[in-house]
C-alpha cells in the first residue's frame, strides 16, 4: 500500500508568498521526484533528486533529498496564480515507484 | 509533439462490461506504466512493462490485464468491469526501467456503473 506521507493535504495561499511541502517514508528511496499536476492533465516532471543530502533548483522551485533517504520537500518561493495544481512527490528505488497522495495548492491573487 | 496518447479521454461503462484502455508513444521508450489515480491515494501503479514482450504486475493489478506486443504500445484491459474500477488512468513511460523521470499521458476517466 501506500508508503509515502505527503503534507498538507491541501494549502490556500496568497500571491507572493513562499510554499513548503514534504513527503516522509518509513522506507528509503534512491531517487526522489516532484511532479505537478494540471487539472484534467497528466503529472508533469518538475524536479529529479538523485543523491541523499541533495539540493536542487528549478527556477522559483527549490527541492531537497533528505540525508536519510527517507524524505524530501519542496519549496516553491513568491507564488504566482499558475502554481495552482496538485504537487506529487514519488520515491524511486530499483523496481518500484510510490507516489504520495498529492499536495493541493491554490493560489489567490 | 513527441509524447504519449491516450485514448479514450473518457469513458461510461456499463458493469459488466470489456473494455481496453490504449496508449501509444512514440519517444522508443523501453519502459511503460500504468496507474489509477484515485481521490486521496494518489496513483498507485497497476501493470509495467520493461521492454518489449514483457509485462509484470504492479500494486494494483487485480481485474486488468496488459499486452506489449511492440515498444509503441501498451493497451490495459479491464475484462469485466467493476464500479470499484472507476477512475482516472495515466499510461506513462520511461527511457528505462527505473529511470525516473516518467513521461505521463493525459489520462483516461473512466466511470464504470
Amino acid at each position: 500500500g501506500q508508503q509515502l506521507n505527503q503534507s498538507p493535504q491541501s494549502m490556500f495561499i496568497q500571491e507572493g508568498e513562499d510554499v513548503s511541502m514534504n513527503c516522509t517514508s518509513s522506507s528509503i528511496f534512491n531517487t526522489w521526484l516532484w511532479y505537478k499536476q494540471d487539472p484534467g492533465e497528466g503529472p508533469v516532471l518538475l524536479i529529479a533528486l538523485y543523491k541523499a543530502g541533495e539540493l536542487t533548483s528549478n527556477g522559483r522551485l527549490t527541492a531537497q533529498f533528505g540525508i536519510t533517504r527517507k524524505d524530501s520537500f519542496l519549496n516553491i518561493s513568491a507564488s504566482i496564480p499558475s502554481d495552482v495544481g496538485i504537487y506529487f512527490c514519488a520515491g524511486l528505488r530499483r523496481d518500484d515507484m510510490r507516489f504520495g497522495a498529492g499536495t493541493r495548492l491554490t493560489v489567490k491573487p | 509533439i513527441a509524447g504519449i496518447t491516450q485514448a479514450p479521454t473518457s469513458q461510461i461503462l456499463a458493469a459488466g462490461r470489456r473494455m481496453t484502455l490504449r496508449c501509444t508513444q512514440d519517444m522508443r521508450h523501453n519502459a511503460m506504466y500504468w496507474y489509477r489515480q484515485d481521490l486521496g491515494l494518489g496513483l498507485r501503479l497497476i501493470h509495467y512493462s520493461n521492454t518489449a514482450g514483457t509485462t509484470g504486475k504492479g500494486e494494483v493489478p487485480d481485474g486488468y490485464s496488459v499486452s506489449r506486443a511492440n515498444t509503441d504500445d501498451f493497451p490495459l484491459t479491464l475484462a469485466s468491469a467493476v464500479p470499484s474500477q472507476t477512475s482516472v488512468y495515466f499510461c506513462a513511460s520511461s527511457a528505462q526501467w527505473g529511470g525516473g523521470g516518467y513521461t505521463f499521458g493525459s489520462g483516461t476517466r473512466l466511470t464504470v456503473v
